[in-house]
């Protein structure tokens, strides 16, 4: 089963609004990371959040992480066409261990 | 600076055909990874090689697939024979040395089995 579980699986909004994707996950982590993919395209990091981190920002990004409940979100403020792409959430569920497991993904769709 | 290439970008073939992904990382990194996108199950971690020792294998589907990292620059992953449920995206990434979490993906390879 993932590690990670996006919700929600799809999200449609207008261009400017906010968007907000969340992301559970089942074991004790050391950081928790956030990847954007465009159609047909590889994966790309946005943003990497560490165990003892409860927010982190990035240009329009920011991600919060609640580890008692084993949480994340990611909001992406002011959006913008080109935002449209799914969106995953990574974690690493050992210290120490380089792998990675990659939620389910959201689906984000921007509306012009 | 180039990122992550992989070829082909496009594989169509027949049941049980061989087929080879390539697979060059960024200059410098010494993690690799290879993983398997589908609609059903998601993206997986088939495998990951650290300076061009494989690491873990355990998401190797079966024996029909193996992967080699001969140097630091080149990686394949095979699959003998081929079968319509191979059929996937698969792609490679890489990481650099250090205390960097991030990965760096390829465009990755449309893999369909007739």
């Amino acid at each position: 089963s993932q590690q990670g579980e996006e919700d929600p699986q799809a999200l449609s909004i207008q261009e400017g609004e906010n968007a907000t994707m969340n992301c559970s996950y089942k074991t004790s982590i050391n950081n928790l990371q956030w990847y954007r993919q465009n159609s047909g395209r590889g994966l790309v990091h946005l943003i990497l959040i560490r165990s003892n981190e409860r927010e982190k920002h990035s240009g329009r990004l920011r991600v919060t992480l609640d580890t008692s409940k084993k949480s994340s979100s990611l909001l992406i403020t002011a959006s913008r066409a080109a935002d449209t792409a799914s969106y995953f959430c990574a974690t690493d569920p050992n210290f120490g261990n380089e792998k990675l497991t990659f939620g389910t993904g959201t689906r984000l769709t921007i509306i012009p | 600076d180039a990122g992550v290439i992989q070829s082909p970008r496009h594989e169509v073939t027949e049941m049980g055909q061989e087929v080879t992904l390539r697979c060059k990382p960024i200059s410098g990194h010494d993690y690799l990874f290879w993983y398997r996108q589908t609609m059903m199950r998601g993206l997986e971690l088939l495998i990951y090689f650290n300076n061009n020792v494989p690491i873990d294998d355990s998401g190797m589907p079966e024996d029909r697939f193996s992967a080699k990292m001969p140097n630091a620059s080149f990686s394949t992953l095979k699959i003998q024979p081929s079968e319509p449920r191979d059929s996937a995206v698969y792609f490679c990434a890489s990481r650099p040395p250090g205390l960097v979490d991030e990965q760096f993906f390829g465009p990755g390879t449309r893999l369909t089995v007739l």
